[in-house]
């Protein structure tokens, strides 16, 4: 089983839909989630990140948490063709460092 | 507030040279980590560096090797170059490195080895 897993996709959704991306990770000491958009080419840049369970909202986008779970999610409101990219979920895990454990990330497909 | 800088952005190196990539964390960020970024392997964390001592590491070869400068700026070095090790190296800067909450990447650096 990989630490973190993540529907490759691609998800395609119409323009002003939402987008729904879920991740689930298999340490259940992990301490922080965070969610990264790459586009093409380029490196990845940080969109959100949460730690406590329940929903964490930054403009169109909501970061969910279910540690009982071990589920984190990524809705996007009012899907853009600007949001067409990879995302990226990473999990920290429980130890006392600063590595991010990646799942392979999902790739959104925003159509006109 | 400058980003996380990295140098060089772009480089070819032949089979068996080494190479050696530098990274700039943001002003402030003490904790600085390298990830290789490949099609086939995805984000793979190399290592992690705290105040100059590296602090965790990924399941990569000897070659792959690292440091942290006082200033917090971060070197990562491979040697013996394979074909296979053509990918971007991210570099990720953080405000602690324990909890991470605030963890960014730099532009990369693209190595292709020919």
């Amino acid at each position: 089983q990989k630490e973190v897993e993540q529907n490759s996709g691609p998800l395609s959704v119409p323009e002003g839909a939402i987008a729904s991306l879920n991740c689930t990770y298999s340490d259940r000491g992990s301490q922080s989630f965070f969610w990264y958009r790459q586009y093409s080419g380029k490196s990845p840049e940080l969109i959100m990140f949460i730690y406590s369970n329940g929903d964490k909202e930054d403009g169109r986008f909501t970061a969910q948490l279910n540690k009982a779970s071990q589920y984190v999610s990524l809705l996007i409101r009012d899907s853009q063709p600007s949001d067409s990219a990879t995302y990226l979920c990473a999990v920290h895990g429980s130890s006392n460092t600063g590595k991010l454990i990646f799942g392979q990330g999902t790739t959104l497909q925003v159509k006109p | 507030k400058a980003g996380v800088t990295q140098t060089p952005r772009y480089l070819i190196k032949t089979r068996g040279q080494q190479v050696t990539l530098s990274c700039s964390p943001i002003s402030g960020h003490r904790s600085v980590s390298w990830y290789q970024q490949t099609p086939g392997q995805g984000l793979q964390f190399l290592f992690e560096y705290f105040s100059e001592t590296q602090r965790n590491k990924g399941n990569f070869p000897g070659r792959f090797s690292g440091r942290q400068f006082s200033n917090s700026r971060s070197e990562m070095n491979v040697s013996t170059l394979e074909l296979g090790d053509s990918a971007l190296y991210l570099c990720a800067s953080s405000s602690t490195g324990t909890d991470g909450n605030t963890i960014y990447f730099g532009e990369g650096s693209w190595l292709t080895v020919v």
